[in-house]
């Protein structure tokens, strides 16, 4: 059980260009979810999703795209990177509220730091 | 617009003392407040969380104390040990749909404990 992976672990980009983080979680969860943390600033939710072919925007969504169309993985999209989204980017999974007493306990990758230069 | 707000930014304490950090909420729509702990290199891991009907929860040496009149509530960890050194994130939760939610979190308080 390898719990929430993120590939790759460190990547530079120029300005302009595009990239796919990718985001995996074994644990059979339905909700997933894209963080950038930023010096000072915390976790911001970029995106989020509640299972294949549902997604929703957060906190900081410009910039970034994503889909679902497995419940395994959440691919989160760079289109023309700028040096604004220089950060480190968590990838995280949870089960759905399913009903009262639910936890949401996220289990959290072991992040990607994305520098754009 | 910042809906969680945490302090102090950063933390010394003794090893062996209390260390208490502080959390306020504006939103009432809030429902489950989690405390996840962060080392470096790594992502933010679970560490408490409490529910707003529920004024207080120990789990061994760390404390969530909530206070829902107040909007606010805190993390305490009693004899503080090295192995404390992190940084400790507040969060609140609120449901944005069936099934769904969105986690806010604090920015975040950086613990130091010294020997």
């Amino acid at each position: 059980n390898a719990g929430v992976t993120q590939t790759p672990k460190f990547q530079v980009l120029k300005t302009g260009q595009s990239m796919t983080l990718q985001c995996a979680q074994d644990m059979n969860h339905e909700y997933m979810s894209w963080y950038r943390q930023d010096p000072g600033m915390g976790l911001r939710l970029i995106h989020y999703s509640v299972g294949a072919g549902i997604t929703d925007q957060g906190e900081v969504p410009n910039g970034y795209n994503v889909s679902r169309s497995t419940t395994e993985d959440f691919p989160l999209r760079l289109l023309s990177a700028a040096p604004s989204q220089t950060s480190v980017y968590f990838c995280a999974s949870s089960s759905v509220r399913a009903k009262r007493g639910r936890t949401d306990t996220q289990y959290f990758g072991p992040g990607t730091r994305l520098t754009v230069l | 617009q910042q809906q969680v707000k945490q302090s102090p930014q950063s933390l010394i304490v003794q090893k062996g003392g209390i260390s208490i950090i502080n959390c306020a909420y504006e939103n009432t729509a809030f429902d489950y407040f989690p405390w996840y702990q962060q080392f470096p290199g790594k992502g933010p891991a679970l560490l408490i969380a409490i529910r707003p009907d529920v004024s207080e929860k120990k789990e061994g040496r760390f404390t969530i104390s909530f206070n829902k009149s107040a909007k606010q509530f805190s993390l305490h960890i009693m004899d503080s040990q090295p192995g404390d050194s992190a940084t400790y994130f507040c969060a609140a939760s609120v449901e944005t749909g069936a099934g769904s939610y969105q986690l806010t979190f604090g920015k975040g308080t950086k613990l130091s404990v010294i020997p």
